[in-house]
């Protein structure tokens, strides 16, 4: 049974700090593997999402990269600024392209003025 | 294109009473799922759709759960005889897949339930 751990459960950083979200499946035989942002209250916004023959993916000051034979993915946030804070989930499909997704507890970040 | 759209965002009911949600998917997008999500925890998977037809359902989908995605459009989730543990937020994502793969999954602003 896949299971998805985040660590750490909350961050607090100052702004400008660079910072990396932790994530670990337990089976490697994964789709792909998303990590998403949520806002307190609201749905899910997908950040980056990483195919399983992928190493990593970039969008602006976001980069996630993804070691399948260590069963971890690292979200990488430069320059962190106050509108990151926000909760960070990652969620792993597989290992066939169905519905399913199983996301882990997410990791809450502050990152202060 | 708007987005995926949920309705009603709060609902609140008493124990034992049915309630309906409703999603409108992006409209091109085939893929309509279904997930649940409690204070502090990560979504949990209830279901998914493929067009019309209904292809996975979790074990936390018991009998009194029921969706429907007629002609491969919107969708709704019933709960009938509502329980306290119901008490959660349901969230709505749709994706485009095609056999090249899945692209990026799109998730509604969720509706909450409380159950008194």
């Amino acid at each position: 049974k896949q299971e998805v751990t985040q660590i750490p459960a909350a961050l607090s950083v100052p702004e400008g700090e660079n910072l990396v979200l932790n994530c670990s499946f337990t089976d490697s035989a994964i789709y792909n593997l998303q990590w998403f942002r949520q806002d307190p209250g609201k749905g899910l916004t997908s950040l980056l999402l990483i195919q399983s023959s992928q190493r990593e993916q970039t969008s602006g000051r976001l980069n996630a990269s993804l070691d399948k034979s260590s069963g971890r993915s690292t979200l990488y946030i430069a320059a962190s600024q106050p509108g990151d804070s926000a909760t960070y989930l990652c969620a792993v499909k597989g290992p066939s392209n169905t519905g399913k997704l199983i996301f882990g507890q997410g990791t809450t970040l502050q990152v202060k003025p | 294109d708007t987005g995926v759209s949920q309705n009603p965002r709060h609902k609140i009911t008493k124990r034992g009473q049915n309630v309906t949600f409703r999603c409108d998917p992006i409209s091109e997008h085939n893929r309509l799922y279904w997930y649940r999500q409690t204070l502090g925890q990560g979504p949990e998977f209830l279901t998914y759709f493929q067009n019309e037809a209904q292809l996975e359902k979790s074990r936390l989908l018991s009998d009194r759960f029921s969706a429907e995605r007629p002609k491969g459009s919107f969708s709704t989730l019933e709960i009938q005889r509502t329980e306290q543990g119901d008490s959660a937020m349901y969230l709505c994502a749709s994706s485009l897949t095609t056999w090249t793969g899945e692209n990026t999954i799109y998730f509604g602003e969720g509706s909450w339930l409380t159950v008194v």
